[in-house]
C-alpha cells in the first residue's frame, strides 16, 4: 500500500461546479497537510497549509483534515476554467521535513 | 523577482553523460530540496540541504550529488546518466526545516 493515496483523474467539470479533491493515507503520523496545485509544465505552487484536523478555507478553497479516517480533501467552489490543473496532496510528520506526496488528481474544468 | 529558479529549463543529453542541474533561491530560506517528478507524476525527494549540511538523503544512486556553494545555492550534478534518469527535476526551499516549500519551475531532463 503507497503511503499517500490519490485518485490521478481526470476529472472533467464544467464552469462553476462543486469540485472534491481527496487523498488518504497511511501513517497516522503525518500532521501537515498541503495541497499544491501544478499547471502543464510548471512548478507546484502551495495552495493550502493545514496542521492536525480540521477546516481551512481561503477564498475559493477549503482544505479539511479527517485524521481518525486518515482522509483529507480540497473542496474548490465555483469552479473556474484556471483552475484546470493537477492538484497534489502532501504531508509530512511533525519533525521531518520529508514530504510525501500523492500522484496528483488532474482536473480540467469547462467553460 | 522569481523565487526559486533553475536552469537550464530542458536538458536533453545521451547516455553516459555527466550534466548539472543549478537551483537558485533569493527568498532567504535556510532548506532547499531537490525532488523528481516521473513520467507519472510523482514527486519524490531525493536530497535536502540546511545551512549547507545534507539533512536527507533518500536511496537515490550514488552518481546523484547535491552541491551547496552557499545558502542560496542547491545545484545537482549527475555522473553517467542513464535512460531512467529521464524526468523533470524541482528544487524547492523553505525557510526553516519543517516548513512550507516553495518549488522552483523544473528541469526536464531527457537522456537519449
Amino acid at each position: 500500500q503507497k503511503e499517500v493515496e490519490q485518485d490521478p483523474g481526470p476529472l472533467s467539470v464544467p464552469e462553476g461546479a462543486i469540485v472534491s479533491l481527496n487523498c488518504t493515507y497511511s501513517n497516522s503520523a503525518f500532521q501537515y497537510f498541503m495541497w499544491y496545485r501544478q499547471y502543464s509544465r510548471k512548478g507546484p505552487e502551495l495552495l493550502m497549509y493545514t496542521y492536525s484536523s480540521g477546516n481551512k478555507e481561503d477564498g475559493r478553497f477549503t482544505a479539511q483534515v479527517d485524521k481518525s479516517s486518515k482522509y483529507i480533501s480540497l473542496f474548490i467552489r465555483d469552479s473556474q476554467p484556471s483552475d484546470s490543473a493537477t492538484y497534489l496532496c502532501a504531508m509530512r510528520l511533525y519533525n521531518n521535513n520529508d514530504m510525501r506526496f500523492g500522484a496528483g488528481t488532474r482536473l480540467t474544468v469547462k467553460p | 523577482d522569481t523565487a526559486v529558479s533553475q536552469t537550464p529549463k530542458y536538458l536533453v543529453t545521451q547516455m553516459g553523460n555527466d550534466k548539472s542541474i543549478k537551483c537558485e533561491q533569493n527568498l532567504g530560506h535556510d532548506t532547499m530540496y531537490w525532488y523528481k517528478q516521473d513520467s507519472k507524476k510523482f514527486l519524490k525527494i531525493m536530497f535536502s540541504y540546511n545551512n549547507k549540511e545534507l539533512i536527507i538523503n533518500e536511496t537515490v544512486p550514488n552518481r546523484f550529488s547535491p552541491k551547496s556553494p552557499d545558502k542560496a545555492h542547491l545545484n545537482l550534478h549527475i555522473n553517467s546518466l542513464e535512460l531512467g534518469d529521464s524526468a523533470v527535476y524541482f528544487c524547492a526551499s523553505s525557510p526553516q526545516q519543517q516548513e512550507t516549500q516553495y518549488f522552483g519551475p523544473g528541469t526536464r531532463l531527457l537522456v537519449l
